[in-house]
């Protein structure tokens, strides 16, 4: 089945210590995003990638970057993560093609930070 | 100010019974689209119906249903017979403009946590 699949499910660093959370799709979209949720709260968009085009959010600490090597892969990179950065990372993706396309969400990565 | 507005953070409901959850949005786009999405416990989101605001008649998918009522900027997700299964953080989301504009992220609204009681 056509899906997107992040990796690891869950994953623990230390503070300060560099992470990295995969992102991979096999629905062929053009479009993928970076989703930061927090326990009990919406998700919170970080930056997508339309095509090869990067699209940072406002907000976004320049802590989180990303990179997009190929359709189907993104990756997330948090360069010296901190407790607040402890949170589920979801990764989308949609097509654009049809404007009535949901974004279709792996199941996400929960970070630890020790 | 919020663009997405779920007034309800928890809703009980029997199994078997129907509910409702409210969502509000603001937007001054003509074009635009409204999502639910379902979000159990192990974290995966999951999408459930789809409102476009050219859309003439309310979305159904099965159980789902949602209510739009575009003049009050309404989109309130139905969900019919109640299981034991629905019992999830319920988002709803918007996205804004055509489909050419370019910029295509979801916009989320804070959720409601539903509990569906035996």
């Amino acid at each position: 089945d056509a899906m997107v699949i992040q990796n690891p499910r869950y994953q623990v660093t230390q503070f300060g210590k560099p992470v990295t959370l995969s992102c991979s799709q096999t629905l062929n979209h053009n479009v993928m995003y970076w989703y930061q949720q927090k326990s009990s709260q919406a998700p919170k968009l970080l930056f997508h990638y339309y095509d090869k085009d990067f699209n940072n959010e406002a907000d976004t600490p320049d802590n989180f970057q990303s990179r997009r090597p190929n359709t189907s892969f993104c990756f997330l990179d948090i360069r010296s993560p901190g407790l607040g950065d402890a949170a589920m990372y979801l990764c989308a993706t949609s097509s654009d093609r049809l404007s009535n396309q949901p974004q279709h969400f792996g199941d996400g990565t929960r970070l630890s930070i020790l | 100010a919020q663009k997405i507005t779920q007034t309800q953070p928890g809703m009980f409901v029997q199994e078997k019974e129907a509910v409702t959850l409210d969502c509000t949005y603001d937007t001054s786009d003509p074009s635009y689209g409204l999502f639910w999405y379902k979000q159990p416990s192990s974290g995966e989101m999951i999408f459930l119906i789809y409102q476009g605001s050219y859309d003439q008649q309310n979305a159904t998918e099965g159980r789902y249903s949602l209510n739009f009522q575009k003049a009050r900027k309404s989109a309130n997700l139905v969900i019919s017979a109640s299981q034991l299964g629905d019992s999830a953080m319920y988002f709803c989301a918007m996205r804004e403009g055509r489909w050419d504009t370019g910029r295509r992220a979801l916009t989320f609204g804070s959720g409601t946590r539903l509990q569906v009681q035996p």
